[in-house]
Formats: C-alpha cells, structure tokens, sequence
C-alpha cells in the first residue's frame, strides 16, 4: 500500500500542552499536507510544506518536513479542547495529482 | 463564497445496487477528486479529474467509475454494490493540481445493507 503511516494512532493532552504527532510515507513527494477531521466529516486543510521546503508555521500549527527521512511532524502548541479531532498528513507524490493520505493520529485535548 | 457541496449526505442501498453520489466544487475550481473512508482502511484515493479527463486512479475495481462535467461538477458510480462499500465518500476540489491545498465536501455517508 501506498499509504503513509502516523504516530501516534492516539494522543491525549490537557489545555496547554502541546501536541505533536509523526508522519511517514514512502515516495518521492511534490508536497505534504496536514488536515483536520472532527468525528467523521469531512477533513479541513491545515497547511502545507513544499518539498523543498523545510519548516512552516501557521498560528499554533509548525511543521517540519525531512524528506531524506521521508518524515513530517505536525506540532500543536498550547492545545485546546477544540484541537480535539483526528489529524490526517497527506502526500502529493511526484507528478501525480492524488493525496495519498497517512492513517491518522486522534488527539484528545481534556479542558 | 460556497465550499464543496456533496449530496446526498446519507444513502442506504442494498446489495447488488448501484449509486450515484454527486460533487459540486467551489466555484473556479476545475480539479475534483475522490476519496473513499472506512474504519479499516483509512483514507483511500479514488480517482482525480481535470477539465472533464480523468487524470489519476486509485487501485479500485472497475465498479467504481466517475465523470465531470463541463461545470466542473463531478459524479461517481458505484455498482453492484458489496457490503464492503459501506463508507464515507469524500469529494475534494482545487483550482488546478495539487501544489495549492484542496476543499473536502462534507461527504456522503453509504450504507449497504
């Protein structure tokens, strides 16, 4: 299967901590994407890292792409419990125009 | 201005049915892609479709099949329906490709009982 791996499946935090959750995936990319999914409907993009790109931040949202590793990591800073949601990374590979989505890291965020 | 609209939202259909679940993408946005969602298998990539072709496909049978229209508008079939294609079907548009991020509908959540 083509599909990226996550870590963790699940996480869960109190306000205020940070979050960061893991990315693997197996091809070559032309860029990864984070997305957001409260319980089952559809997905909110995040952000996303070309591949010749390194870090990006976005508010509370950073992302750090290495892709000799073929890693990405998504941290959340000072969570909040409406951060509570399943977190999705996605890779575009090169020269396609499919997201090949990872398996997902549910975050519970308790108040 | 309006985000993806998918209809229906629900649908219950028996075995050996087919069905058709529709996509209509934000406005200017020419590129739509498919998505299927199951509890076992993730996020699984469908087919992809610009200026009416085809352009991607997913590794699913030949059951699944899809179209755009000149608007952009897109449909996709399932048929001869399996128990196993109980999902949630997400659509997703963008301008053009990929290199800018995409706009998920809400999704149709399939039943087949």
């Amino acid at each position: 299967s083509q599909q990226g791996e996550e870590d963790p499946q699940a996480l869960s935090i109190q306000e205020g901590e940070n979050a960061t959750m893991n990315c693997s995936y197996k091809t070559s990319i032309n860029n990864l994407q984070w997305y957001r999914q409260n319980s089952g409907r559809g997905l909110v993009h995040l952000i996303l890292i070309r591949s010749n790109e390194r870090e990006k931040h976005s508010g509370r949202l950073r992302v750090t792409l290495d892709t000799s590793k073929k890693s990405s990591s998504l941290l959340i800073t000072a969570s909040r419990a409406a951060d509570t949601a399943s977190y999705f990374c996605a890779t575009v590979p090169y020269n396609t125009d499919k997201l090949i989505f990872g398996t997902g890291t549910r975050l519970q965020v308790f108040p | 201005k309006a985000g993806v609209t998918q209809t229906p939202r629900y649908l219950i259909k028996t075995r050996g049915q087919q069905v058709t679940l529709s996509c209509s993408p934000i406005s200017g946005h020419r590129s739509v892609s498919w998505y299927q969602q199951t509890p076992g298998q993730g996020l699984q990539f469908l087919f992809e479709y610009f200026s009416e072709t085809q352009r991607n496909k997913g590794n699913f049978p030949g059951r699944f099949s899809g179209r755009q229209f000149s608007n952009s508008r897109s449909e996709m079939n399932v048929s001869t329906l399996e128990l196993g294609d109980s999902a949630l079907y997400l659509c997703a548009s963008s301008l053009s490709n990929l290199d800018t991020e995409a706009f998920f509908g809400q999704g149709t959540r399939l039943t087949v009982v």
